[in-house]
């Protein structure tokens, strides 16, 4: 079954710890992209992915890091020097940068 | 910068109305537009995208237009049904997404 698959569905992290949230996709895409959504805030993008071993930041990379080792997996983590990590975290790829792009399911983190 | 705008914020409409989306964007240089579709607590589902060349697109009982020279989307409704109720979110694509802050639709019985 093609698609993108995003793990855990949800995930605590304690204040001061790193985190490291899992993208996979087997639709043969190039592209990848990690998108950070607040309650009643649109997507916001943190890093993308041209192509492996390529990556650029977004609008929000600041406390967040990423890898593009592999085609298919595209991980993020979320760094203790994120502020404000309590969100909900969305990957996503396309075939190229600018063509339609596809959502995972996401992931909820939450800071305890 | 690209910005994008989504009015309205919020819709409550009886069943069987048909409806109206608009997305509006700043930057007319977008490779095309994207509508999705979320539920509470999940990811986004893609509805439909217009080629930046395109001036619609439909799928079923959506049905999406483009003004790349007003910088404006409309995603049109027919016949809303109880299960359309979800958040509805437009993105302008250029090298990645971005996307404005949705209509939260609710359609009552």
């Amino acid at each position: 079954d093609g698609g993108i698959t995003q793990s855990p569905k949800y995930l605590f992290r304690k204040e001061g710890q790193n985190v490291t949230l899992s993208c996979e996709q087997n639709l043969n895409h190039d592209a990848m992209y990690w998108y950070r959504q607040d309650p009643g805030q649109g997507l916001r993008l943190i890093y993308y992915s041209q192509i492996v071993n390529d990556f650029q930041k977004g609008d929000i990379a600041e406390g967040y890091s990423v890898s593009r080792e592999k085609k298919e997996s595209f991980p993020l983590t979320v760094t203790s020097a994120q502020k404000n990590p309590t969100a909900f975290y969305l990957c996503a790829s396309s075939m190229a940068l600018g063509t339609e792009a596809f959502f995972g399911q996401g992931t909820r983190l939450t800071v305890v | 910068k690209q910005e994008v705008t989504q009015i309205p914020a919020a819709l409550s409409v009886p069943e069987g109305e048909n409806l109206v989306l608009n997305c509006s964007f700043t930057d007319s240089a977008i490779y095309n537009l994207q509508w999705f579709r979320q539920d509470p607590g999940k990811g986004l589902t893609s509805l439909l995208l217009i080629q930046s060349s395109q001036r619609e697109q439909t799928s079923g009982r959506l049905n999406a237009s483009l003004d790349k020279s007003s910088g404006r989307s409309t995603l049109y409704i027919a016949a809303s049904q109880p299960g359309d109720s979800a958040t509805y979110l437009c993105a302008g694509n250029t090298d990645k997404l971005i996307f404005g802050t949705g209509t939260r639709l609710q359609v009552f019985p």
